[in-house]
């Protein structure tokens, strides 16, 4: 079993919409979880860490479900610019563990 | 300063030649790490560095080989490597673990070809 599963999209969404996706990571003792979101031939760039009390930057909404080894991400009234690959990271000591990547892409 | 620079941005070699990547952090982060991206892929860890001292290799073979030659600076070694090798070489720092947040920054990387 992979230790980052995540929901590999594509997701297909016209500008303006609420996109949402999930991850889940089988450690239970994982410590910190973030979002990255990485474009085409980038780097990751670090979007948002999750908090077990779900956090909200902008547009931008993360939740942890530490019962249910679950984490979301919810993006309302998508850009053009929201169109990436968005990277579920679970963070052990100092490994990092990566889902494949949820593939979002926001047309116009 | 919130920036990882990396150089070269891109690099070409053949299987005999010794090249090395360059990864430079000035946030004063104690870990430093690189990875291994392939297309369409998330990145892989090859070796983490914690107060300049290797402290995970993931299985990297020894034509892979990291210095840490201060807590600013870290380089990967490259010898005899395989078309295979090809990749997004990504080097990324953090806080130690146990020292608060620990998200990690990665650089832009470094375009590997080996031809």
């Amino acid at each position: 079993r992979k230790e980052v599963e995540q929901d590999p999209g594509p997701f297909n969404v016209p500008e303006g919409a609420t996109v949402a996706f999930n991850c889940t990571y089988s450690n239970s003792a994982s410590q910190s979880f973030f979002w990255y979101r990485q474009d085409c031939r980038k780097e990751p760039k670090l979007l948002m860490s999750v908090y077990s009390s779900g956090n909200e930057d902008g547009r931008f909404t993360a939740q942890l479900n530490r019962a249910s080894q679950y984490i979301s991400l919810l993006i309302r009234d998508s850009k053009l610019s929201d169109s990436a690959t968005y990277l579920c990271v679970v963070n052990d000591d100092y490994k990092l563990s990566f889902g494949a990547g949820t593939t979002v892409t926001v047309r116009a | 300063d919130t920036e990882v620079t990396q150089t070269p941005k891109h690099l070409v070699m053949g299987m005999t030649n010794k090249k090395s990547l360059k990864c430079e952090q000035h946030m004063g982060h104690r870990a430093m790490y690189w990875y291994k991206q392939k297309a369409k892929k998330p990145p892989e860890l090859m070796f983490v560095y914690s107060y300049e001292k290797l402290s995970i290799n993931e299985s990297v073979p020894s034509r892979f080989s990291p210095e840490c030659p201060n807590s600013s600076l870290l380089n990967l070694h490259l010898h005899a490597l395989q078309p295979e090798d090809s990749a997004l070489y990504l080097c990324a720092s953090s806080r130690p673990a146990g020292t608060g947040d620990n998200e990690q920054f990665f650089g832009p990387g470094t375009r590997l070809t080996v031809l």
